[in-house]
């Protein structure tokens, strides 16, 4: 089965500073890669997706990079805010079961 | 996005016992899934609910432990048979819903946060 790895596990940054959370799969026939932003007693909320035949998105402070070739995608928070504070989590799927595989999470925390 | 509930919220439960949680989604949906967050970890699926079928089990998790029906579009239950302690974790539904740009992606219930004494 798919198998994603997600680095680093904590991220702390300054207010204003970006994060960048990097994250491999290992199945080249996954070709969805939603993540997710999980507050303390909250569920995880979709915050960002990207699919395969993109290489980048942006909304916002938010980005997400592929490089199907290395099998890797990265998420990018820029001029990050203490409500960025959270964990966050990376998942890749095929489109034909829509089964995700999650990586191990990231918890960032925003300094004031 | 489509609005996803379940029940209980949250439970406290003796070993030994049973405990079914509800899911269930304001429109109809294709895909449903059931995870697993255990304390301070990742999210692990469990199963695939199949509406009009048996669930699609992960490897790991078995029906006698983890019964699920699916009688409908809209509705599916999860049953963690015969807890122990181990079971303690969030249980979460998830469904495949479109957005506002016509794409599938998936969407979290808030879960049922099990305690097993």
């Amino acid at each position: 089965g798919e198998n994603v790895e997600q680095h680093p596990s904590t991220l702390s940054v300054q207010e204003g500073d970006s994060a960048v959370i990097k994250c491999t799969y290992s199945d080249s026939a996954s070709n969805y890669f939603p993540w997710y932003k999980q507050e303390l007693g909250k569920r995880p909320q979709l915050i960002i997706d990207i699919r395969s035949n993109v290489g980048e998105k942006k909304d916002q402070r938010i980005a997400v990079t592929l490089n199907k070739t290395a099998k890797h995608f990265s998420l990018h928070i820029t001029e990050t805010q203490p409500e960025d504070s959270a964990v966050y989590f990376c998942a890749a799927s095929m489109s034909n079961d829509y089964k995700l595989s999650f990586g191990a999470g990231t918890t960032v925390t925003v300094r004031a | 996005s489509a609005v996803i509930s379940q029940k209980p919220s949250r439970d406290i439960c003796q070993r030994g016992t049973s405990l079914t949680i509800q899911c269930q989604v304001d429109s109809q949906v294709t895909m449903m899934f059931w995870y697993r967050q255990q304390p301070g970890q990742s999210l692990t699926l469990i199963a695939t609910a199949n509406q009009g079928s048996e669930a699609t089990y992960e490897s790991g998790f078995v029906i006698d432990k983890f019964p699920i029906s699916r009688p409908n579009l809209t509705f599916s239950t999860l049953t963690v048979s015969n807890m122990s302690p181990e079971d303690s974790s969030i249980y979460l539904c998830s469904v495949e819903d479109q957005t506002d740009t016509y794409q599938e992606t998936q969407y979290f219930g808030p879960g049922t946060r099990l305690l097993v004494l």
